[in-house]
């Protein structure tokens, strides 16, 4: 079945770039998000990518992707302490089904 | 545009009772789902709607669980009686029907402690 796996803790001096690190084992997902949870809120949605892309951009986010080896990163340049969250890897499979599977979050600290 | 609506936001009973959720979609979209956050676990899927009708019900434990949404729009989750294990985050999201992206909306979500 599918797996999604993510280191649970990331601390980080504000102003310094971040790296989000996941892993997963479904061959065929066709999607791959990160989603951002602050404290006592609901998941956002920050960036996404389709499975034939390796890299994607986004103001401060950079999103990468290795297919051949299942490993899907997220990098923030300029931490802010803003970005203080819990970020959430997931993936959904072919076949039209859009349910992700999430992974457990890593938990991203900034210091001032 | 109003966000995902839950209510209440914590919920604090004793095992073997029951406990009712709410949720309230963002208007216009079509497809409904409950999660379950257990702390220190990302969301697991309990249930998906699309307007009235239930899609995909496989992960919700069906013996204690049960979920409706009536009129295609607002939707209640029940779980009863509730078991000490069913303390979690309980997330309701929604999303446009047909989306290719499957970008999904998130609600506050009901924080529920069973003693």
């Amino acid at each position: 079945g599918e797996d999604v796996e993510q280191s649970l803790f990331l601390s980080v001096r504000e102003g310094d770039s971040s790296v989000i690190n996941c892993t997963y084992t479904d061959s065929s997902s066709t999607y791959l998000y990160w989603y951002k949870q602050e404290p006592g809120a609901g998941l956002q949605l920050l960036t996404y990518i389709f499975s034939n892309m390796d890299m994607k951009q986004d103001q401060r986010l950079t999103v990468l992707l290795n297919k051949k080896d299942k490993h899907l990163s997220l990098r923030i340049a300029d931490t802010q302490t803003g970005d203080s969250a819990i970020y959430f890897c997931a993936e959904t499979p072919s076949g039209g089904s859009y349910i992700p599977t999430f992974g457990r979050g890593t938990s991203l600290i900034v210091h001032p | 545009e109003a966000g995902v609506a839950q209510s209440p936001r914590y919920k604090i009973i004793e095992k073997r009772q029951s406990v009712a959720f709410w949720c309230n979609p963002i208007s216009g979209h079509a497809t409904l789902y409950w999660y379950q956050q257990i702390l220190g676990q990302g969301p697991k899927l309990l249930i998906q709607f699309q307007n009235n009708g239930v899609v995909d019900d496989s992960q919700l434990p069906k013996d204690r669980f049960s979920a409706e949404r009536l009129k295609g729009v607002d939707s209640t989750l029940k779980i009863q009686p509730a078991k000490l294990e069913d303390s979690a985050v309980y997330l309701c999201a929604s999303s446009l029907a047909g989306t290719s992206v499957g970008e999904q909306f998130f609600g506050p979500g009901t924080r529920l402690t069973v003693l």
